[in-house]
């Protein structure tokens, strides 16, 4: 069975310009999360998503973090534009249930915004 | 916000030795899980301990949780090289909310 696919693994940008994720979840899972990870400390939830519907956005940036999933099945979150405190890896991670039972996570994407 | 707070930061024992690493929130929960990650990948679930368990094993892996003392711990047994990597404690506040993460144990298994 496929794991949770995430794209691309690493990314440097300017700041000011425009960034996207791309998160496959493992199949059949309908609840997708993103998740930013800063150097050193735990994953924080951004969103999430069960199937097309964001239950969970309250730590979403909105002026400038965007997120979609389309169908219920692959999401991208978007930054634009982007700073340099978005520097962190991007991680997204999916489950099966709507309780909080184990989170499977993507290898994630490092981006370096200079 | 981060609930969950490891205890200790880091921590460097030799190949055999026991690791421990605590675990203490602040907030009633439903369960607790345990996660692995090794240097630059994802989050790897070990173990899920809910309210009503005070103790779990898989393997190597033996975990406590007090809901008095708001505390879990994670006791890794013989340990080996292979098991150098951050460690993680989640905790579920309430049904639907989300998984809330600790910022993590660095574990150091010296060959």
């Amino acid at each position: 069975e496929a794991g949770v696919v995430q794209s691309p693994r690493y990314k440097i940008i300017e700041k000011k310009q425009p960034v996207a994720f791309w998160c496959n979840p493992i199949s059949g899972h309908n609840t997708l999360y993103w998740y930013r990870q800063n150097l050193g400390q735990g994953p924080e939830l951004l969103i999430r998503y069960e199937n097309e519907e964001a239950v969970d956005d309250s730590q979403l940036p909105k002026d400038r973090f965007s997120a979609e999933r389309l169908k219920g099945v692959d999401s991208t979150l978007k930054i634009q534009p982007a700073e340099l405190g978005d520097s962190a890896v991007y991680l997204c991670a999916s489950s099966s249930g709507t309780e909080n039972e184990k989170l499977f996570f993507g290898s994630g994407t490092q981006l370096s915004v200079l | 916000s981060q609930q969950g707070e490891e205890d200790p930061q880091a921590l460097s024992i030799q190949e055999g030795e026991n690791a421990t690493m605590n675990c203490s929130y602040k907030t009633s929960i439903n369960n607790l899980q345990w996660y692995r990650q090794n240097s630059g990948r994802g989050l790897v679930h070990l173990i899920l301990i809910r309210s009503n368990e005070r103790e779990k094993h898989s393997g190597r892996l033996r975990v406590t949780l007090d809901t008095s003392k708001k505390s879990s711990s994670l006791l890794i047994t013989a340990s080996r090289a292979a098991d150098t990597a951050s460690y993680f404690c989640a905790t579920d506040p309430s049904g639907n909310t989300p998984l809330v993460f600790g910022k993590g144990t660095r574990l150091s298994v010296i060959a």
